[in-house]
């Protein structure tokens, strides 16, 4: 079974602060992974993904993602966080296409103007 | 751009009372799932759903929950008889299939509270 770990369940920033949330997964296989934001109020949305190619991807509104397979790692980072960048921060992965997608616990970013 | 519909956005109702989620999923896709997520907590998956029979489901998706997929367009989740600890808001997803990345496309939501 796969899962997911997010070691930061809440960061608090300032405004042009940089930033990187942790990601750990576990699965044997070849995985996809995902970083989805959820704005306060809102739905799930999809900020950046890996399937194969580059590690180092880059997603929506300056985030990036970095993929490190001998560490099981999928970082999630950005240079300078802004006031609407407050939201809170899932990593997911799954085995691929049709498969379910497992989610971490989530990070709670607050960013402070 | 085509998106994942799910009604109604919230729904208030008395325990014991069976509960109907609905959603649309984008029309060409193949894979659909129903997760949910407590106030507060982790987004936790419920069940999968291809080729009209469920693929895959959680400990949590016991047998007061079922899905259906009664014509080409809907996918829905039903409660039998809904307990406290079913308020949550609840997310429709789907997937186009092989051949794509994997990424779930998501709903905004069913917020269910039980009273």
């Amino acid at each position: 079974a796969q899962s997911v770990s997010q070691h930061n369940h809440h960061v608090i920033l300032s405004e042009a602060a940089s930033l990187e949330l942790g990601c750990n997964y576990s699965y044997g296989g070849t995985v996809n992974l995902f970083w989805y934001v959820q704005y306060p109020g809102q739905h799930l949305q999809l900020l950046l993904k890996y399937f194969s190619g580059d590690p180092l991807v880059k997603g929506i509104k300056g985030f990036e993602a970095e993929f490190i397979k001998s560490k099981f790692s999928f970082n999630l980072r950005k240079p300078s966080v802004q006031w609407s960048d407050t939201a809170e921060y899932f990593c997911a992965v799954n085995a691929g296409a049709g498969n379910m997608l497992t989610f971490g616990g989530g990070t709670r970013l607050m960013v402070k103007p | 751009e085509p998106e994942v519909t799910q009604t109604p956005s919230h729904q208030v109702t008395q325990m014991g009372q069976e509960v109907i989620l609905r959603c649309v999923p984008i029309s060409n896709h193949l894979y659909f799932y129903w997760y949910r997520q407590i106030l507060g907590q982790k987004v936790e998956f419920l069940v999968s759903f291809y080729n009209n029979e469920i693929s895959e489901k959680s400990e949590i998706f016991d047998d007061q929950f079922s899905v259906e997929r009664p014509d080409g367009s809907n996918f829905t989740l039903k409660i039998r008889s809904t307990k406290l600890e079913d308020s949550a808001m609840y997310f429709c997803a789907s997937n186009p299939g092989l051949g794509s990345t994997g990424e779930l496309f998501f709903g905004e939501g069913s917020r269910l509270t039980v009273l």
